[in-house]
């Protein structure tokens, strides 16, 4: 079966810092790997999706980036931390979205981000 | 822009029925989903439905009409673990099987 791992669970960062957060599928191929935040009492907004090793699609302009150094392995990253990154992260995997069926997206257990 | 609009706040009894519905504008469309979220954890899948009608899962069903732009998930037999937010989100014609969220629905069971 497949699983997706996040971490930290949890982070407390200085404005200014910078940030790095890392998510992994196991026990699937090829999968469409994606990034969203949730900020209080707010829906999720997609930050980016990929769908392959190094192909990364943003769809907000932001501080932050993304990247994909390997099939299963998703990494969001900013240089310099805003307050306004403050959120709950959610990584999520699917697969292609080509098939008959849903290739709903399962998502990590998060990551709550707290900038000070 | 993509527009999904479903209501902020729902409660209702223990052992009850409740209907929860989403309204959508989208610029294409290619399924739509309905997430469970618990305070604090990850949203967990429910249901998709891409063509018009009713899909059962259980207590759990999901009704689609595509020329409306409606959508609604009706939860049977409530219990308190179901007090959670219910997201409706749209899958969009394109590449890269995007989904884009409703703000989601919080639901209070209540005995």
């Amino acid at each position: 079966s497949q699983t997706i791992h996040q971490w930290p669970a949890t982070l407390v960062q200085p404005v200014g810092s910078p940030l790095s957060l890392e998510c992994t599928v196991e026990g699937t191929s090829n999968p469409n790997l994606y990034w969203y935040r949730q900020a209080a009492g707010r829906g999720l907004q997609l930050l980016f999706y990929s769908v392959g090793i190094g192909q990364i699609s943003s769809e907000v302009p932001q501080n932050l980036s993304a990247s994909r150094p390997q099939d299963r392995q998703f990494i969001l990253s900013s240089k310099k931390l805003l307050l306004s990154d403050s959120g709950f992260y959610l990584c999520a995997w699917s697969d292609w979205g080509g098939s008959a069926d849903g290739d709903e997206q399962f998502f990590g257990p998060g990551t709550r981000l707290t900038v000070l | 822009g993509q527009n999904i609009d479903q209501p902020t706040e729902m409660t209702a009894t223990e052992g009850a029925i409740v209907q929860i519905n989403c309204t959508y504008q989208t610029s294409g469309f290619n399924g739509l989903f309905w997430y469970q979220q618990h305070a604090g954890e990850a949203p967990t899948f429910l249901s998709y439905n891409v063509l018009d009608g009713l899909e059962e899962k259980g207590r759990f069903s999901s009704f689609l009409s595509r020329s409306k732009g409606y959508s609604y998930l009706l939860l049977k037999e409530l219990q308190m673990k179901d007090s959670a937010s219910y997201l409706c989100a749209v899958r969009l014609t394109g590449g890269g099987n995007k989904l884009t969220f409703g703000t989601g629905t919080q639901l209070k069971v209540e005995l």
